[in-house]
C-alpha cells in the first residue's frame, strides 16, 4: 500500500523558515516524480513544486520561487520542502503528492501557519 | 496560465453533472481531475483526460474537445457531492496549475 506521511508543519513567524518532510513507502520511490501541493484554509488547491525522479530537475510556482526549495533523498525515500522567508499568505495545508499519474496518491497533509 | 472552471454545479440525484475546464494549452497537455470532500485529501478520479483509475466508479468519465475538457458524472449520487478540481500544465510543461474548483451540490 502506498503511504505518504508529511511532517514538519507548525507555527512560524513571518520571515521564518520551516522544512517539511514526506516519508514514502509502499512503492519504488526512485521511479517517481514527486510534488508539493498546498491549500489555504477554505481555499482551492495550489500546485507548489515538483522534482524529477533523480532530483536533478525541479519547478516552482512563481509565488514561491527563490524562497522554497524542493529536494529528495532517494536512499531515505523522503521528499523535502525547505521554506524560507515565509509570509502569512503561505499559510496552508501542504500535501505531498506522487506522480504517474499525477495525484494518484496524496499524504494527509501538514499545516503550516505563518503568523506573529 | 489559468484554467477556468464554473464555481458551482447543482444536479438532482440520478441526473448527469458536467464540469468543464478550459485552458489555452489543453490541446498540448493532459488534464487530471480530483474530487475533494470536506476535511479530506483529494482523490484522483480521471487522469490523462479520459482514463479512470482503478476503484473509481464507472459513472465518472472524462472527455476533451479543443481547449476544453469535461468531467461527466452520470447518475449522480449523494456521495458525489464534493469540490472538483482540474489540473494541467502550461504549454512548455514548465509548471502545473489547478483550476479554482467546482462545488457540486446534489439537490
Amino acid at each position: 500500500e502506498v503511504q505518504l506521511v508529511e511532517s514538519g508543519g507548525g507555527l512560524v513567524q513571518p520571515g521564518g523558515s520551516l522544512r517539511l518532510s514526506c516519508a514514502a513507502s509502499g512503492f519504488t520511490f526512485t521511479n517517481y516524480w514527486m510534488h508539493w501541493v498546498r491549500q489555504a484554509p477554505e481555499k482551492g488547491l495550489v500546485w507548489v513544486s515538483r522534482i524529477n525522479s533523480d532530483g536533478s530537475s525541479s519547478n516552482y510556482v512563481d509565488s514561491v520561487k527563490g524562497r522554497f526549495t524542493i529536494s529528495r533523498d532517494n536512499a531515505k525515500n523522503t521528499l523535502y520542502l525547505q521554506m524560507n522567508s515565509l509570509r502569512p499568505e503561505d499559510t496552508a495545508v501542504y500535501y505531498c503528492v506522487r506522480d504517474m499519474p499525477m495525484g494518484a496518491s496524496w499524504g494527509q497533509g501538514t499545516l503550516v501557519t505563518v503568523s506573529s | 496560465y489559468e484554467l477556468t472552471q464554473p464555481p458551482s454545479v447543482s444536479v438532482s440525484p440520478g441526473q448527469t453533472a458536467r464540469i468543464t475546464c478550459s485552458g489555452d494549452a489543453m490541446t498540448k497537455q493532459y488534464t487530471y481531475w480530483y474530487q475533494q470532500k470536506t476535511g479530506q485529501a483529494p482523490v484522483l478520479v480521471i487522469y490523462k483526460d479520459t482514463e479512470r483509475p482503478s476503484g473509481i466508479p464507472e459513472r465518472f468519465s472524462g472527455s476533451s474537445s479543443g481547449t476544453t475538457v469535461t468531467l461527466t458524472i452520470s447518475g449522480v449520487q449523494a456521495e458525489d457531492e464534493a469540490d472538483y478540481y482540474c489540473l494541467s500544465a502550461d504549454s512548455t510543461n514548465s509548471y502545473e496549475v489547478f483550476g479554482a474548483g467546482t462545488k457540486v451540490t446534489v439537490l
